[in-house]
């Protein structure tokens, strides 16, 4: 079955710390996305992906870094200039090329401070 | 610039009534409107989408959705509630372009009552 993972599902960090969130999708897409989900705030665009190689700020971009080595995939590093990482994340990607696409998503990381 | 307004956070509707939930949208190109259902815990799955043509857009699950571009709306309905129907919907809206980013709205909580 064609879809997009994540993981790992929980993810816990220590004060300082880096952590990798993977995003993995076989659905042949050229743009992927990550979002921020807080309560009551919807979803908040961190960083998007048209092509390999190559990648855009979102609105949210500080504190977080990301690569696109390979097509299907695109993993989400939560650094420790990130000062408020508690959120659930979630990774999308867009089928075809035309305007008004829609985007899928995979089930999402759920990170926490330790 | 797009943007989202979903008007109530919560909603609740007892079992085999009308469920109506709101999304009015500010776009200053054609908007690409798209209503979104996210269970607890997991990612956001694609209910509806409108881009052109037909102004009444139906989707899975029994739901559809109306765009009235005089009225700036994309408001979610379906006939008869079910349990199965309680979760949290996001209403999006895209202007298209060459990143075809997606504005969420904040949500709505729909509960279902028995």
């Amino acid at each position: 079955d064609g879809g997009i993972t994540q993981s790992p599902k929980y993810l816990f960090r220590k004060e300082g710390q880096n952590v990798t969130l993977s995003c993995e999708q076989n659905l042949n897409h050229d743009a992927m996305y990550w979002y921020r989900q807080d309560p009551g705030q919807g979803l908040r665009l961190i960083y998007y992906s048209q092509i390999v190689n190559d990648f855009q700020k979102g609105d949210i971009a500080e504190g977080y870094s990301v690569s696109r080595e390979k097509k299907e995939s695109f993993p989400l590093t939560v650094t420790s200039a990130q000062k408020n990482p508690t959120a659930f994340y979630l990774c999308a990607s867009r089928e075809g090329q035309g305007v008004g696409q829609p985007q899928h998503f995979g089930d999402g990381t759920r990170l926490s401070i330790l | 610039a797009q943007s989202v307004t979903q008007l109530g956070s919560h909603v609740s509707v007892s079992e085999g009534a009308l469920v109506l939930l709101r999304c009015n949208y500010s776009s200053s190109v054609p908007p690409y409107l798209f209503w979104y259902v996210q269970y607890p815990n997991q990612g956001l799955q694609l209910l509806l989408k409108y881009t052109t043509g037909a102004t009444l857009v139906k989707g899975i699950n029994g739901f559809e959705a109306e765009f009235k571009k005089s009225e700036t709306s994309f408001h979610l309905t379906k006939p008869s509630a079910h349990m199965s129907d309680a979760a949290e919907y996001f209403c999006a809206v895209s202007g298209g372009g060459a990143t075809n980013k997606l504005i969420f709205g904040t949500g709505t909580l729909l509960a279902v009552q028995p």
